[in-house]
């Protein structure tokens, strides 16, 4: 147990709609990461919140967007989602940037 | 970030050592090598990295080569729960994390 979680556990929608994922860091960490992972392939760095602010971003159009709120919680926002983007969303804190990334259990999005 | 080769998969007895190797030929020399496994559907999880020394903690060893460009990760009596896909990143203080296809570890009775 890492101590990070993630809600929801599943989610379904229908192409077009937006969603919303939230993570919460582990205790003491202040910053989050989200990766998605596609059926069959490793991890997919999507963005890194540190400090509320966003301090990188991957090969994600901006469709997918984020927040951190001040008690280094986050949310990863999709909008005008595709079949493409069923997948398992993870996201994982570290005590501050780059330091050794702790992972939650994932949230499993399937769009039909 | 540099990559890193693994073989696809690996078979492993229960109660023997897993040595799971890595290639990692054009790593700089601020990339640690990190290792994470990945049970199915569940979030990866950190098993352990390093820098230029030898490293060992409660789930795992790694071994690095002395030009750094290999490592050999080390479960020293796996179990069954060991099963999961293992995935070497080699990864500097400074960028996300890359995962590649990792190696699919299945521990047998």
């Amino acid at each position: 147990e890492t101590g990070v979680t993630q809600s929801p556990t599943h989610l379904i929608k229908t192409r077009g709609q937006q969603v919303t994922l939230r993570c919460s860091s582990q205790s003491g960490h202040n910053t989050v990461s989200w990766y998605q992972q596609a059926l069959g392939q490793g991890p997919q760095f999507i963005f890194q919140y540190y400090r509320e602010e966003e301090n990188g971003r991957g090969n994600f159009p901006p469709r997918f967007s984020g927040l951190q709120f001040p008690n280094y919680s986050s949310e990863l926002n999709v909008n005008a989602l595709e079949l493409d983007d069923s997948a398992l969303y993870l996201c994982a804190s570290s005590l501050a940037g780059w330091e050794t990334q702790y992972f939650g259990p994932g949230t499993r999005l399937l769009v039909l | 970030d540099a990559k890193t080769t693994q073989p696809p998969s690996m078979d492993c007895a229960e109660g023997r050592a897993a040595n799971l190797p890595c290639n990692h030929s054009t790593i700089s020399g601020n990339e640690y090598v990190y290792w994470y496994r990945q049970i199915h559907s569940q979030g990866p999880q950190y098993i352990i990295h390093g820098l230029k020394n030898n490293e060992t903690n409660e789930m795992a060893s790694l071994i690095i080569t002395e030009d750094r460009k290999s490592s050999t990760l080390i479960l020293p009596h796996a179990t069954l729960r060991d099963t999961a896909v293992y995935y070497c990143i080699a990864n500097n203080a400074g960028n996300m994390l890359t995962f590649g296809g990792g190696t699919r570890l299945m521990v047998k009775p």
